[in-house]
């Protein structure tokens, strides 16, 4: 099975940069995925790691390492619209499906 | 424009009721997913498929069921069976290959009367 952790809440300020860590055990792993939800809402993807190193995608990056099974998402110049829930996916092998495990999320809350 | 629809976007449903949520998608994606997620919960996984005509319970399958006679569509069944089923309903599909991102619908909410 596997196991996924992130903390629960964070709050940041308008502007500053924020990093939230996802930690996770699997026995099969093959990607990592981040998703940003809005309240009410459905998750949009936000990046997708298989390979250690650094991923970045205009004001959001993703970090993996897979021999510490730790990623990040930085926020930078982060902006009201940024308060949501972020979740961490992992997915790994299982038999002939490549199951997705979802973890429970981050909800970041950006303060003026 | 291509995306992927679920209906209705609140549902109710009375005791010892079937009720099912549609899901449709036009994004020619091969596998399709029903998530529930419940308040300080991650996604979990009721049903999934991989192709048409073929579907695989996930991790919390008791009391739904669903059928995928087309690509496009994968609707969920909520059965009288499932005792506690007030959730956010998710839909979501990825096309078959090395990333298989999943992509959501906008979510059914259920809730019990």
């Amino acid at each position: 099975g596997q196991n996924i952790d992130q903390p629960t809440e964070m709050t940041a300020t308008e502007g500053a940069i924020v990093q939230i860590n996802c930690t996770y055990q699997t026995s099969g792993f093959n990607g990592l995925f981040w998703y940003q939800q809005h309240a009410g809402e459905a998750p949009t993807f936000l990046s997708y790691n298989v390979l250690d190193g650094l991923e970045e995608k205009g004001r959001f990056s993703s970090f993996l390492s897979r021999s510490k099974g730790y990623s990040y998402l930085l926020l930078k110049e982060l902006q009201m619209k940024d308060s949501a829930s972020y979740l961490c996916a992992v997915r790994d092998r299982s038999g002939g499906y490549q199951k997705v495990t979802f973890g429970t999320g981050t909800k970041l809350q950006v303060i003026p | 424009d291509g995306g992927i629809t679920q209906s209705p976007k609140y549902l109710f449903r009375k005791e010892g009721q079937n009720v099912t949520l549609s899901c449709e998608q036009n994004l020619n994606h091969d596998a399709m997913y029903w998530y529930r997620q419940d308040p300080g919960q991650g996604l979990r996984l009721i049903y999934y498929s991989q192709i048409v005509n073929d579907f695989q319970k996930g991790d919390i399958a008791e009391g739904y069921s669903v059928s995928r006679e087309k690509k496009e569509s994968f609707p969920l069944t909520v059965t009288s069976a499932q005792k506690n089923p007030t959730a956010f309903y998710l839909c979501a599909s990825s096309m078959r290959g090395a990333q298989e991102t999943q992509y959501f619908g906008p979510g059914t909410r259920l809730l019990v009367l």
